[in-house]
């Protein structure tokens, strides 16, 4: 199946443990993203890549670090999880037409930090 | 600071009848928005977009209305459908050159469409 692939679905850690989110897609787009979504803030982007190796911030970028080696996967690492860091975690891709005709959401990572 | 907002948190329409979803935002920056629509355990799909050199762009039962100069954007559903209940985020984009689309969301709306 096409399109983006997020991993794992789920998972729950303790606080002060590392953990990193996978996001995988198969349509070779240049521009990847990974938001995280919380009640009464919609989706706020944390990091983003502009092609491989080339990465920046987003607007809640703190506790959070991003690598793109491939095309295909962009990681997400939370370096010492916080209670704070509990969310839906979604990664989007796309291209330059993507403003035009939308980017495409994976179906997220939900995370709990105990 | 929201720069986007969707001040509604829900809304409930009859099937059949126009849903109208709103959207305001303040960075005069955005030259592109794009409407979304979630619906539980599922990632958000896209809708519909708008240029800011446009005021309506249609797509079968969605039009998406912007008025640049009320710095507002609106999205309407004819006719709507149970099918159509879920969350819908509006998102602008600013910029170009690396930062191309970065997107900032509005809060979400909740649509219920009753049979």
């Amino acid at each position: 199946d096409a399109g983006i692939t997020q991993s794992p679905r789920h998972k729950v850690t303790e606080t002060g443990t590392p953990v990193t989110l996978r996001c995988h897609q198969t349509e070779n787009h240049r521009y990847m993203y990974w938001y995280r979504q919380d009640p009464g803030h919609g989706l706020r982007l944390i990091h983003y890549s502009y092609g491989v190796k080339d990465t920046d911030k987003g607007e809640v970028s703190d506790g959070y670090s991003v690598s793109r080696s491939k095309t295909e996967d962009f990681l997400l690492t939370l370096e010492s999880a916080t209670s704070s860091q509990t969310s839906v975690y979604f990664c989007a891709a796309g291209d330059r037409t993507g403003l035009r005709d939308g980017y495409t959401f994976g179906s997220g990572t939900r995370l709990t930090v105990v | 600071d929201q720069q986007v907002k969707q001040n509604s948190p829900s809304l409930s329409v009859q099937e059949g009848r126009i849903s109208i979803l709103n959207c305001d935002y303040t960075n005069s920056m955005f030259d592109y928005f794009l409407w979304y629509k979630k619906y539980p355990a599922e990632g958000p799909t896209f809708l519909i977009s708008i240029s800011s050199i446009k005021d309506k762009n249609e797509d079968g039962r969605f039009t998406v209305f912007l008025n640049k100069s009320a710095k507002h954007l609106s999205l309407h559903i004819v006719p709507s459908q149970p099918g159509d209940s879920a969350v819908y985020f509006c998102a602008a984009s600013a910029g170009g050159g690396t930062s191309y689309g970065k997107l900032t969301f509005g809060q979400g709306t909740i649509l219920t469409v009753h049979p």
